[in-house]
């Protein structure tokens, strides 16, 4: 049973154009959502969070979208890059501490 | 800051041996978690850790996994017997600690891949 989905195994994208990451969950005690990113033969590299009391997280390229009453958020990369290219985990906890459940990733290929 | 150290970063090894991986967490981190990613998929708990009391071991196959946190720094993941599932990515984070907000965010290391032949 997946509590955390990505839909979408793989995305390309041209550089320069936004890029969307989607994912969805099915818990509703989760309170906090994280962005990883992972490049081959690395460990994932924490990128970007959103707490469940917002709505909307951005960090300058980066930007996290929530939407609670439908158990989705999005992450939003603009302008992309080829360096961006990696595969890209949603991740979310019901408390601090505690173990991160993810989804199984989606690729993101930017194209120059 | 010195991020999360595992060695080694590969091994290869035949079903029924055993293995042993090493994680050193970032200094001060309190909270130390061990992950399992089969590829394809995301990376899943086997162990968390706070200092060196187990929080969490719901998941971890207790037959042939095995894992300590001596003097609340370094820990070591052991498997044996091997089977081939076990072949994986295993991955080593670290944490502030628990009940603080910032503690959500948990910084991995590199990871170790294992192989079972």
């Amino acid at each position: 049973d997946q509590q955390v989905k990505q839909n979408s195994p793989s995305l390309s994208v041209q550089e320069g154009r936004i890029s969307i990451l989607n994912c969805d969950y099915t818990n509703s005690m989760f309170d906090y959502f994280l962005w990883y990113k992972k490049y081959p033969a690395e460990g994932p590299t924490f990128l970007i969070s959103i707490s469940s009391i917002k709505d909307k997280n951005e960090d300058g390229r980066f930007t996290v979208f929530l939407n609670k009453s439908a158990k989705h958020l999005s992450l939003h990369i603009v302008p992309s890059q080829p360096g961006d290219s990696a595969v890209y985990f949603c991740a979310a906890a019901n408390q601090a501490g505690t173990a991160l459940i993810f989804g199984k990733g989606t690729t993101l290929s930017v194209s120059s | 800051e010195a991020g999360v150290a595992q060695s080694p970063r590969y091994k290869i090894i035949e079903k029924r041996q055993s293995v042993a991986f090493w994680c050193n967490p970032i200094s001060g981190h309190a909270t130390l978690y061990w992950y399992q990613q089969i590829l394809g998929q995301g990376p899943k708990l086997l162990i968390q850790f706070q200092n060196n009391g187990v929080v969490d071991d719901s998941q971890l196959p207790k037959d042939r996994f095995s894992a300590e946190r001596l003097k609340g720094v370094d820990s070591t993941l052991k498997i044996q017997p091997a089977k081939l599932e076990d072949s994986a990515v295993y991955l080593c984070a670290s944490s502030l600690g628990i009940g603080r907000r910032v503690t959500y965010e948990q910084y991995f290391g590199p990871g170790t891949r294992l192989t079972v032949t």
